[in-house]
């Protein structure tokens, strides 16, 4: 079946980074756009980064912006996000999601989630 | 950056009854609109895209209507597995894409 399932998740310091994986099964992902959207303790949804399904024109929340990298490996059918100099702020459910059309539109398969602590 | 407001924030209703949920964007977004359904502890859910399009097994009591800056999600009957949040998401103008702050529908 179709499904998404994230991992990598976990405590880290602030300043120090971490890199999250969204493995991708049941579906084409090689032609299938992708998104990280993030949702911090009792908060609402907050789309993070973007990336088509060749990886060019990647698009990125101010909030992470020169921080984060999203990334793909269609060889691989997996997701990534690198997080660097983390702050408290980042602390969220981190979800992968595919795009609907494979533009930019909105997200039809949704994975669980891996949940980013970030606290000294 | 294109505001999503929704209200009410929290919606009251019982099991039966029919919710009607707001969605008001800060400048026109045609009908490039989207809600979702998230439930505790799960991931959001697709139900409506391009305003009034019911995503793939999503059942009929689940209507999306509206274009420009006013949209409403309605659920003609309310069934015990409805009481969830419900968010509204752009995509006419972007980046970024926004997403409203939520709806909680709860049993009264």
């Amino acid at each position: 079946q179709v499904q998404l399932v994230e991992s990598g998740g976990g405590v880290v310091q602030p300043g120090r980074s971490l890199r999250l994986s969204c493995a991708a099964s049941g579906f084409t992902f090689s032609t299938s756009a992708m998104y990280w959207v993030r949702q911090a303790p009792g908060k609402g949804l907050e789309w993070v980064a973007f990336i088509p399904y060749d990886g060019t024109n990647r698009y990125y929340a101010d909030s992470v912006k020169g921080r984060f990298t999203i990334s793909r490996e269609n060889s691989q059918n997996t997701l990534f996000l690198q997080m660097n100099s983390l702050r408290a702020e980042d602390t969220a459910v981190y979800y992968c999601a595919r795009d609907r059309l494979g533009v930019v539109a909105d997200m039809d398969v949704w994975g669980r989630g891996t949940t980013v602590t970030v606290s000294s | 950056e294109i505001v999503l407001t929704q209200s009410p924030a929290t919606l009251s209703l019982s099991p039966g009854e029919r919710a009607t949920l707001s969605c008001r964007a800060s400048q026109s977004v045609r009908n490039y609109l989207a809600w979702y359904q998230q439930k505790p502890g799960q991931a959001p859910r697709l139900l409506i895209y391009d305003a009034s399009n019911r995503a793939t097994g999503i059942p009929p009591r689940f209507s999306g209507s509206g274009s420009g800056t006013d949209f409403t999600l309605t659920i003609s009957s309310l069934e015990p597995e409805d009481f969830a949040v419900y968010y509204c998401q752009q995509r006419y103008n972007w980046p970024p894409l926004t997403f409203g702050e939520g709806t909680k529908v709860e049993i009264k």
